[in-house]
């Protein structure tokens, strides 16, 4: 069964406290991992795909990274407005196509 | 362009009532998927349509149905509902359904169970 696990549960930074999030993945024949970040009361909004170990993806703040086993989101130089809970999920092979596994997210809080 | 879009916003139903739950699926895209998340977890799938087809189903009981319209709208249906059915149901669109295309997702309807 495909499998993801999110860590930290939780994380506190100062504004410009730069950290990362990791999501280790247990996912057969994974098609793509996929970043998403939450706001409360709204849906996942998209931010990254990567498909293959090495694969590197950057959007403003965020950069996205992908091993064998695990992904990173490093968030440098972070503002309030970065407060979110971030999501990872993984897309596998087979019967598991079209089928997001999500780990079960970071709440990040970025104090000014 | 408009996004996903969900309704209703929320529902407050009692144990043993069905409800249905509606999707817009952004314009263009074929696919739609339905997931459920409970308060502190992430989303867990529960069904993938494509072109009017179930694609895939997760490990939900068979009080849960969805159906896709041929104008790729989707509905899906909760009967005989119990207490841990409350929780925000999220559908998501995309134009395959596959991870070529990201699932973009509507701000979901949340479903309370009294």
């Amino acid at each position: 069964e495909d499998q993801v696990t999110q860590s930290p549960e939780a994380l506190r930074l100062q504004e410009g406290e730069s950290s990362s999030l990791n999501c280790s993945y247990t996912v057969s024949g994974l098609r793509g991992l996929f970043w998403y970040r939450q706001d409360p009361g709204k849906g996942p909004e998209f931010l990254f795909t990567l498909y293959s170990a090495g694969e590197e993806k950057e959007k403003e703040r965020l950069k996205a990274t992908l091993t064998k086993k695990e992904s990173f989101l490093h968030i440098t130089a972070p503002k309030p407005e970065d407060s979110a809970t971030y999501l990872c999920a993984g897309e596998g092979g087979g019967t598991s196509y079209g089928k997001l596994t999500f780990g079960q997210g970071t709440i990040l809080t970025v104090h000014p | 362009d408009a996004g996903v879009t969900q309704s209703p916003t929320h529902l407050i139903k009692t144990r043993g009532q069905h409800v249905t739950l509606r999707c817009s699926p952004i314009s263009g895209h074929k696919s739609v998927s339905w997931y459920q998340q409970v308060l502190g977890q992430g989303p867990q799938f529960i069904f993938q349509y494509y072109e009017k087809e179930e694609r895939g189903r997760g490990n939900f009981p068979d009080r849960f149905s969805a159906r896709q319209f041929p104008n790729y709208s989707s509905e899906l249906n909760v009967n005989a509902l119990l207490l841990g059915d409350s929780a925000l149901y999220l559908c998501a669109s995309s134009s395959t359904g596959g991870s070529n295309q990201p699932q973009h997702f509507g701000d979901g309807t949340r479903l309370s169970i009294l």
